[in-house]
């Protein structure tokens, strides 16, 4: 059975205070492990995809990279609009579902 | 752009009662799915589709019966509403079924069963 499993659940920075989320996966056959952010009341919406170990990807003050094992969300100097809950979702070979975890929720105080 | 349109945002359901969510997307996007998000528990899958008349079940079907009549439309039925399915529903699109993890989600029906 595919396993995600995000931690922590809960962070606190400091404006400026750079951070990582984790994203520990278990699942046969990766074909991609995928991040996402949702704010309150909001469907998640798609930040990043990784296929491979060693991957990075970009966005403003976010970067993922991935491993064989898991995948994190670097936030660098972050602002209080970083503030959200981030989902981690992996999805394996020959498959049509996404198993998600249950999510970092991420606040940034001025 | 609309993207994914979701309705009604908030209904209210006695035990028993049935109801439709409705869902649209207008990207022309092949695959759509359905989600129930609850309180300390990831996002699961309820159905999906990969195209007009395919539909399957996800990890957790049963009390919801779905259809794909066209590209653009993927409702949900409730077909006798209990308490455990009180929670928030997002329905999601992806250009293909081999995008299935980049997905475009709509912003949720929050549906409470009494």
């Amino acid at each position: 059975e595919d396993q995600v499993t995000q931690s922590p659940e809960a962070l606190r920075l400091q404006e400026g205070e750079s951070s990582s989320l984790n994203c520990s996966y278990t699942v046969s056959g990766l074909r991609g492990l995928f991040w996402y952010r949702q704010d309150p009341g909001k469907g998640p919406e798609f930040l990043f995809t990784l296929y491979s170990a060693g991957e990075e990807k970009e966005k403003e003050r976010l970067k993922a990279t991935l491993t064989k094992k898991e995948s994190f969300l670097h936030i660098t100097a972050p602002k209080p609009e970083d503030s959200a809950t981030y989902l981690c979702a992996a999805s394996g070979a020959g498959s049509y579902q996404l198993t998600f975890g249950k999510g970092t929720k991420l606040s940034v105080i001025p | 752009n609309a993207g994914v349109t979701q309705t009604p945002k908030f209904q209210v359901l006695k035990t028993g009662q049935s109801m439709t969510l409705q869902c649209a997307q207008d990207m022309n996007h092949e695959y759509m799915s359905w989600y129930r998000q609850d309180p300390g528990m990831g996002l699961r899958l309820i159905h999906y589709s990969v195209g007009a008349g395919i539909t399957d079940q996800g990890e957790v079907p049963n009390g919801y019966n779905v259809s794909r009549s066209t590209t653009e439309d993927f409702p949900l039925r409730l077909l006798s509403a209990a308490p455990s399915q009180t929670s928030v529903y997002f329905c999601a699109s992806s250009r293909t079924s081999g995008l299935t993890g980049e997905l475009f989600f709509g912003e949720g029906s929050r549906l409470t069963v009494l």
